[in-house]
């Protein structure tokens, strides 16, 4: 089944412990990215990557960051999580530009 | 699951009306639109896609609605069923990046 798999499904940690959130996909897809949902704000894009080696940030980056070594992985890591990170992460792949993405079913993050 | 629509608008209707979603979208350059459907606790999932060489796109069920002159789409769900209880986003594509709508949740009641 093409999918988009994100892990962890709920996490909750404490501030400045550093985590990553994996995300992989199935369908060789060359685009990959990140987005964060929060009430009021709808969804926001992190960082996204066009292929292997190339990422670039998105509209809210701070905090965060990313890795594409190979095509079907592009973690998300908070070196130093915060309370304001506390959201719901979205992990998206797309075959290229003018594409739709295909969403992972999330991930809900609590920093305390 | 996850609420992710507080602060949002509502539409309801009843199990067999015809819904209409609107979003208004920001770049006159955008060359792609996608409509979204994303349920409690899931991700969200692909409805439909328009072109901006286009000004209707017919689905199953839905009828996505361009009008560029005033930046403006439209969803148009026929004989509306509970299952479609959501949040509807519109997203524009610019370049290698979506931007996402606020999101309209719509409400069938049987």
């Amino acid at each position: 089944e093409a999918q988009v798999t994100q892990n962890p499904r709920y996490l909750i940690t404490v501030t400045g412990k550093k985590l990553t959130v994996t995300c992989s996909q199935n369908m060789n897809h060359e685009y990959m990215s990140w987005y964060r949902q929060d009430p009021g704000l709808g969804l926001r894009q992190i960082y996204y990557s066009m292929n292997v080696e190339v990422t670039d940030k998105g509209d809210v980056p701070e905090g965060y960051k990313v890795s594409r070594k190979e095509k079907r992985n592009f973690p998300l890591i908070l070196e130093s999580p915060s309370p304001n990170q506390t959201s719901l992460y979205f992990c998206a792949s797309s075959s290229g530009q003018g594409r739709g993405y295909t969403f992972g079913s999330g991930t809900r993050l609590t920093v305390v | 699951g996850e609420s992710v629509g507080l602060h949002l608008p509502t539409l309801s209707v009843q199990e067999g009306d015809n819904s209409i979603i609107n979003c208004a979208y920001s770049n006159s350059a955008s060359d792609y639109f996608i409509w979204y459907k994303q349920e409690s606790g899931k991700g969200p999932q692909f409805i439909i896609d328009i072109r901006s060489n286009m000004d209707k796109r017919q689905g199953q069920r839905v009828t996505v609605l361009l009008n560029k002159t005033v930046k403006h789409l439209s969803l148009q769900i026929a004989a509306t069923q509970p299952g479609d209880s959501a949040v509807y986003f519109c997203a524009e594509n610019m370049g290698v990046s979506l931007t996402f709508g606020k999101g309209t949740m719509l409400l069938v009641s049987p």
